[in-house]
């Protein structure tokens, strides 16, 4: 199956700072990635839907001017979560699927912590 | 509204003895079921996709089939290490977006 990678694992930071997540599709081209949200023992929750070379579009409730997401080539997305606070630490997961497929396949997650 | 539902939300099984997930959906324009592995501090592991009623697919001790309004997961003889939370999303007309029911959490104890 398809490898959807994300740096980093995990990270540790303080509140009010921003930290960035990276999220390639290794041996793909995606045109769409998405991006979840999951806290302790329940299912996952989409935060956006980031699309190669245009806005995001986030879920209702979602700040799009918090959480930042840019889709800079067919490989890659990122997402900067910013001015951090304690309530941002969470599991957060993209995946990506090939065009016009159906199947997403999914990172293994970053554990983004805010102290 | 776009649903998907998972049960049980738990599941306790000893080793060897077979048992079923349900997913049920209401899914307008269904273009798939997915069904999705996660282990613990991990991103789900894709484990099938189907598109029609009727159809089933498996892999090694799993086995998925889909209806119009739900899909089973089988596991036949589990082992411990088929412990995990299974999760069932839907795929419909709007792009790729998957809708995820709530997941299973199953416990194999050898």
């Amino acid at each position: 199956g398809a490898v959807v990678s994300q740096h980093p694992s995990r990270v540790i930071c303080k509140s009010g700072t921003s930290v960035k997540i990276e999220c390639r599709s290794l041996d793909f081209q995606a045109t769409t990635m998405f991006w979840y949200r999951q806290f302790p023992k329940q299912s996952l929750m989409l935060m956006a839907t980031s699309n190669e070379g245009s806005k995001a579009t986030y879920e209702q409730g979602v700040e799009k001017d918090k959480f930042l997401i840019n889709h800079a080539s067919l490989t890659l997305s990122t997402l900067t979560v910013t001015s951090a606070h304690p309530e941002d630490s969470s599991f957060y997961i993209c995946s990506a699927g090939e065009e016009n497929l159906a199947t997403q396949y999914f990172g293994p997650g970053t554990r983004l912590t805010v102290l | 509204e776009d649903q998907v539902t998972q049960s049980p939300e738990a599941l306790r099984l000893q080793e060897g003895e077979s048992s079923s997930l349900n997913c049920s959906y209401t899914v307008s324009g269904l273009r798939g079921l997915f069904w999705y592995r996660q282990d613990p501090g991990k991103g789900p592991e894709f484990l099938f996709t189907l598109y029609s009623a009727g159809e089933e697919k498996e892999k090694e001790r799993l086995k998925a089939t889909l209806t119009k309004k739900e899909s089973f997961l089988h596991i036949t003889a589990p082992k411990p290490e088929d412990s995990a939370t299974y999760l069932c999303a839907a795929g419909y007309n709007a792009g790729n977006m998957l809708t995820f029911g709530g997941g299973t959490r199953l416990m194999v104890k050898p």
